[in-house]
C-alpha cells in the first residue's frame, strides 16, 4: 500500500515568517510530486509541482524534492494570514496502469497569525 | 481562466437511491478523474478515464459506481444504490497531458453528497 505521510499540525507561524511543510512517501518509483492548498470546505487548489531533485521556486513558494530520502517539502516565505489553510502533498500513484493518479497525504493545517 | 465545474454543489439522498454527479472538465483536457473526501479524511482516488474508457480504478470504485462521458463536455459519476458511507465530498479533476507525461490535475469545486 503506497503511503504519503504528513504531519497533521496545526503548524502555527507569525505573519511574515517562513512556513515549512514536510511530506514523505513510500514508493521509491514515484515521479511526480504536487502541493495543493485546501481551504475548509473547498476543493484542492494546485500550488506547485516538482519532478526533479532539488528546489523549484514560484513567487513566495519553494518546493524541494529529495528522491533518495523520499522527501518533499514546501516553504512559504513571508507567510500571510490568507495562507492559512490545509496543505496537501500528493504523489503519483499506480493502480496497475499509467501511474498518473494521485495519492494524497492527510494534509498539514497551517495557521498564520497576524 | 478555464476551470472544472461540477453540479450539483450539494445533494441529499436517501439510502438505496441512485445519484448522478456531473462534471464539465476543462475543454482541452483529455484525462478525467473522480476523487472523494470523507469529512476530516484524506482525498482518495476513485477512477480515471481516458479515450472513453476507464484507465484505472481504486478498490473503492466497486460495482455500485460507474462513469460516463455522455457527450463532448460532460463527465458523470453514478452511484447506483447509495450507502450511508458514501457520504463525502466528490471532486472531479482533469488534466491535459498523459499521466505518464506528468499531467497536472485541476480540481472542480466538488459535490457534497449526504446519504440519509
Amino acid at each position: 500500500q503506497k503511503e504519503v505521510e504528513q504531519n497533521s499540525g496545526p503548524l502555527s507561524v507569525p505573519e511574515g515568517a517562513i512556513a515549512s511543510l514536510n511530506c514523505t512517501y513510500s514508493d521509491r518509483g514515484s515521479q511526480s510530486f504536487f502541493w495543493y492548498r485546501q481551504y475548509s470546505g473547498k476543493s484542492p487548489e494546485l500550488i506547485m509541482f516538482i519532478y526533479s531533485n532539488g528546489d523549484k521556486e514560484d513567487g513566495r513558494f519553494t518546493a524541494q524534492l529529495n528522491k533518495a530520502s523520499q522527501y518533499v517539502s514546501l516553504l512559504i516565505r513571508d507567510s500571510q494570514p490568507s495562507d492559512s489553510a490545509t496543505y496537501l502533498c500528493a504523489v503519483n500513484g499506480d493502480y496497475g496502469g499509467s501511474q498518473g493518479n494521485l495519492i494524497f497525504g492527510k494534509g498539514t493545517k497551517l495557521s498564520v497569525k497576524p | 481562466e478555464p476551470e472544472v465545474t461540477q453540479t450539483p454543489s450539494h445533494q441529499v439522498t436517501q439510502m438505496g437511491q441512485e445519484v448522478i454527479l456531473r462534471c464539465v472538465p476543462i475543454s482541452n483536457h483529455l484525462y478525467f478523474y473522480w476523487y472523494r473526501q470523507i469529512l476530516g479524511q484524506k482525498v482518495e482516488f476513485l477512477v480515471s478515464f481516458y479515450n472513453n474508457e476507464i484507465s484505472e480504478k481504486s478498490e473503492i470504485f466497486d460495482d455500485q459506481f460507474s462513469v460516463e462521458r455522455p457527450d463532448g463536455s460532460n463527465f458523470t459519476l453514478k452511484i447506483r444504490s447509495t450507502k450511508l458511507e458514501d457520504s463525502a465530498m466528490y471532486f472531479c479533476a482533469s488534466s491535459e497531458a498523459s499521466p505518464n507525461r506528468f499531467g497536472t490535475q485541476y480540481f472542480g469545486p466538488g459535490t457534497r453528497l449526504l446519504v440519509l
